[in-house]
């Protein structure tokens, strides 16, 4: 079992809606990630928390905001996001912040902005 | 900058065939790590194997073993007797030694299906 959980597990939003992603881990872990996957795509990586702080951006819009309370919790604030926006959303955490590390990942949010 | 290549978009077996899944990577780094991960339909990216790039030794586990050659810069998934639960998109991925996560690359994927 994954020992990363994601709620909501879907999500319908219009453009102007504010939404937010949870990710939960169980893990004893210390890093946390937020992935993009759209259809016909590799895998974005979209921010790095370590120990709570933010450690990378990976030139992802203001229109999405990651917050990370503690080393368990990371979120996704959505707003004004656009059609192109729909995707799978993935977190993953690692015990280290080594990139080596292995990415332990949850179920993911599938989004939908109409 | 790494790369990973995954040239098999899409796999179609009939069960109990054998399978392999191509990756080929790129990297300047002589330390890197190098994976496999299971994607089902239900999304959740399975970890299956982390390899170092000082241990060629090939890896059995079960009906999946895996082909690391440095010389080829190649790291292949075999299925072996192919099941219907096998069919999922099947990533493989490089990171080089750093901190963080964006060294952390991953390939295209193959999508596997597994006919009854």
């Amino acid at each position: 079992e994954t020992g990363v959980t994601q709620t909501p597990r879907h999500l319908v939003m219009g453009m102007t809606n504010k939404k937010s992603l949870k990710c939960e881990q169980h893990l004893g872990h210390n890093a946390m990630y937020w992935y993009k996957q759209s259809a016909k795509k590799p895998l974005e990586l979209m921010f790095v928390y370590n120990f709570k702080e933010q450690t990378e951006n990976n030139s992802v819009p203001s229109r999405f905001s990651p917050e990370c309370p503690n080393s368990s919790h990371l979120f996704l604030h959505l707003h004004t996001l656009q059609p192109e926006d729909s995707a799978l959303y993935l977190c993953a955490s690692t015990e280290g912040a080594l990139s080596t590390d292995t990415q332990y990942f949850g179920p993911g949010t599938r989004l939908t902005v109409l | 900058a790494q790369k990973v290549t995954q040239a098999q978009t899409e796999i179609s077996v009939v069960e109990k065939e054998d399978v392999t899944l191509d990756c080929v990577y790129e990297t300047r780094d002589t330390t890197y790590y190098l994976f496999w991960y299971k994607q089902p339909p239900s999304g959740e990216l399975v970890f299956l194997i982390r390899r170092n790039s000082f241990d060629e030794q090939n890896e059995i586990s079960g009906r999946y073993s895996w082909n690391f050659q440095k010389s080829t810069s190649s790291f292949n998934f075999t299925i072996t007797a192919s099941q219907v639960v096998d069919s999922a998109v099947y990533f493989c991925a490089l990171s080089e030694a750093g901190n963080y996560g964006q060294n952390f690359v991953f390939g295209p994927g193959t999508r596997l299906s597994v006919l009854p």
